[in-house]
């Protein structure tokens, strides 16, 4: 079987850095990636990392840790917009890399 | 980035009827398509996996009868829920992803189907 699992909620003030983790088991791994989505909106793609190590990409980060099973997502110099549920998801071995989601972390940003 | 669209936004039906949701990658050619359900504050559950010109794969514990699948083209995907029923209602969302190893998915703005 394949788990995700990732804090439900996490509450920053503007201008903190937040790290959101996800530790995964599945039977086979090509990637990890996260996504945001807004209330009533579309997943957005944010990151994938399929090696060990970081990739930043402006103010957001993220790590791996294959061996570790092991990842997360760093957001830095939080903005009010960056309120929303982050999502991280498992590529597994198969055919057509299909996604597997975590349930999903909470952000709340406050002033 | 690519662009995904979905039709229609929003549809409300009577118990019984079936509805049809569209996936259309704008820009470019989706060799393959993903529906995911979505409830309220809960994370994405795959469906099933489209890829054209073949037989959907559904995930386990969806009914391919229900849930019917066809990837007609390269940029459209169509999923029909048959015979809806209030448990029904949710917010579904179709991702598309282009040939090659690297595993971006562009989701569409999803549907959100409320079965009276």
């Amino acid at each position: 079987g394949q788990s995700l699992e990732q804090p439900s909620e996490v509450t920053a003030v503007e201008g903190a850095i937040v790290q959101i983790n996800c530790t995964y088991q599945t039977s086979g791994f090509y990637g990890l990636s996260w996504y945001q989505q807004h209330d009533g909106g579309a997943p957005t793609f944010l990151s994938y990392n399929a090696l060990d190590g970081l990739e930043e990409t402006g103010r957001f980060s993220s790590f791996l840790s294959r061996s570790d099973s092991y990842g997360y997502l760093l957001l830095q110099e939080l903005q009010m917009k960056d309120s929303a549920s982050y999502f991280c998801a498992v590529s597994s071995s198969g055919g057509y890399n299909k996604l597997i989601f975590g349930a999903g972390t909470r952000l709340a940003v406050h002033p | 980035g690519a662009v995904v669209s979905q039709h229609p936004s929003w549809v409300i039906c009577k118990s019984g009827t079936s509805v049809k949701i569209e996936c259309r990658s704008l820009d470019f050619q989706a060799t393959t398509m993903f529906w995911y359900r979505q409830f309220p504050k809960q994370s994405l559950m795959l469906m099933a996996t489209s890829n054209e010109g073949s037989k959907a794969t559904y995930e386990q514990g969806v009914e391919k009868d229900k849930f019917l699948i066809n990837h007609a083209s390269l940029t459209l995907s169509t999923l029909t829920v048959t015979s809806a029923h209030p448990e029904d209602s949710s917010f579904y969302i179709c991702s598309a992803k282009t040939s090659g190893p690297y595993n971006e998915q562009f989701f569409g703005p999803g549907t959100r189907l409320t079965v009276l």
